[in-house]
């Protein structure tokens, strides 16, 4: 089983629209955890960090559910330069990440 | 100028051919690493160096090996290249004062080993 998995999408959607996906990670013992963005062939870069009590920043939202090991990651009205891939990362406290294989987002004129 | 430099961007090589790529920053971090990204399996570390005396084995190790000449420099080697280490490879680097974990990345190396 993998550490971090994700649902690859891809989530195609129209501008102004809200999208939504979940990342699911294995090691209970996780201890942080992050949404990362990555745009085509481009290197990945943080978007936000996940707190356990939820955390928004601007028009994203991250939810961390810790009973049932998932973090979310939510987009309101979605805009063209929102299209990339979103990783989701997981502290296990060693300082070491482990990465999803990320979920595509397309958003669309 | 990025903060984390990658050298070469792009390579193509062949089969039993050496290659070093080349990761320098100018953040100051002392936390450095090197991943290979593969389709559908996200980063996967190959090594990762805590100060300039100390390497460490990541989750990939077999076939690389490193070198951290300096704080600055860290730079991944295949001594004998296969085609299955044809991946985008990144060096990120990270502060070892910051409670984020936030990693930096180079813009990437891709290598294609035919």
């Amino acid at each position: 089983r993998k550490e971090v998995e994700q649902d690859p999408g891809p989530f195609n959607v129209p501008e102004g629209a809200t999208v939504a996906f979940n990342c699911t990670y294995s090691n209970s013992a996780s201890q942080s955890f992050f949404w990362y963005r990555q745009d085509c062939r481009k290197e990945p870069k943080l978007l936000m960090s996940v707190y356990s009590s939820g955390n928004e920043d601007g028009r994203f939202t991250a939810q961390l559910n810790r009973a049932s090991q998932y973090i979310s990651l939510l987009i309101r009205d979605s805009k063209l330069s929102d299209s990339a891939t979103y990783l989701c990362v997981v502290n296990r406290g060693d300082y070491k990440l482990s990465f999803g294989a990320g979920t595509t987002v397309t958003v669309r004129a | 100028d990025a903060d984390v430099t990658q050298t070469p961007r792009n390579r193509i090589t062949k089969t039993g051919k050496r290659i070093m790529l080349e990761c320098s920053q100018t953040k100051g971090h002392d936390r450095m690493y090197w991943y290979r990204q593969d389709p559908g399996l996200g980063l996967r570390l190959i090594y990762y160096s805590f100060d300039v005396k100390d390497i460490n084995k990541g989750e990939i190790s077999d076939g690389y090996s490193v070198s951290r000449q300096a704080q600055a420099k860290f730079s991944l080697s295949l001594e004998s290249a296969i085609p299955n280490q044809t991946a985008l490879y990144f060096c990120a680097t990270s502060d070892l004062t910051s409670n984020t974990g936030e990693l930096f990345f180079g813009e990437g190396s891709r290598l294609t080993v035919l």
